[in-house]
């Protein structure tokens, strides 16, 4: 099993609803990362998980709370989200964080935020 | 400033020509690069990626890159292109340290007509 499965494919909310992204390997992989892609933008990091250990944070605003809650498992949790948070988020991992290891990337969740 | 220029937005190509791609990287110490294609609909993959030895790397689907550390560059390469190459393709840098985060430049999308 080489994927990182993410759910949902898709999702709209509300600016007062709470939501959450979910991301799952079962690679062994040890680092798991959340990006942030506009249309025809290249990925920008958001946050870095080492260990089930949040390893980087991007200065992401608070509207966005990560958690591992196991070596498997990445979660990103919504709330209050702006217009502007409109993107595709992907969820990557890696077999650690090792500069020259590669990040496999799942599909990404379409997020729209009205 | 760390960042990665690729300044060939989009590039449209006939089948069986060939393609290079350019990406002019800006870091200050050693670094690790990769190339990644995003097929349409699909995820982000890795196409080929350099750390160490020899400059010239081979990846899948017939692509190479060829690393010229005395001008920040490494080009995407392949000699005959199919239509099936039609995606977006994003050049990135890592450093050496496991703290450093990995930077993409701003994509080039590949459009090859039958």
């Amino acid at each position: 099993d080489t994927e990182v499965t993410q759910t949902p494919k898709h999702l709209v909310m509300g600016m007062t609803n709470k939501k959450s992204l979910k991301c799952e390997q079962h690679m062994g992989h040890r680092a798991m990362y959340w990006y942030k892609q506009k249309a025809k933008k290249p990925p920008e990091l958001m946050f870095v998980y080492s260990y089930e250990k949040l390893s980087i944070n991007e200065s992401v605003p608070s509207r966005f709370s990560p958690e591992c809650p196991n070596s498997s498992l990445l979660n990103l949790h919504l709330h209050a989200l702006q217009p502007e948070d409109s993107a595709l988020y992907l969820c990557a991992s890696s077999q650690d964080q090792n500069p020259y290891e590669k990040l496999f990337f799942g599909s990404g969740t379409q997020l729209s935020v009205l | 400033a760390q960042s990665v220029s690729q300044h060939n937005h989009h590039v449209i190509l006939s089948e069986a020509a060939s393609l290079e791609l350019g990406c002019n990287y800006s870091y200050g110490g050693t670094v690790n690069l990769f190339w990644y294609v995003q097929y349409p609909g699909q995820h982000l993959q890795l196409l080929l990626k350099y750390f160490s030895g020899d400059p010239l790397v081979k990846g899948i689907k017939g692509f190479e890159a060829e690393f010229i550390k005395s001008k920040f560059s490494f080009n995407l390469r392949k000699p005959s292109v199919q239509w099936s190459d039609t995606a977006e393709y994003f050049c990135a840098v890592k450093g050496y340290s496991s703290a450093s985060k990995i930077i993409f430049g701003s994509g080039t999308r590949l459009s090859i007509r039958p």
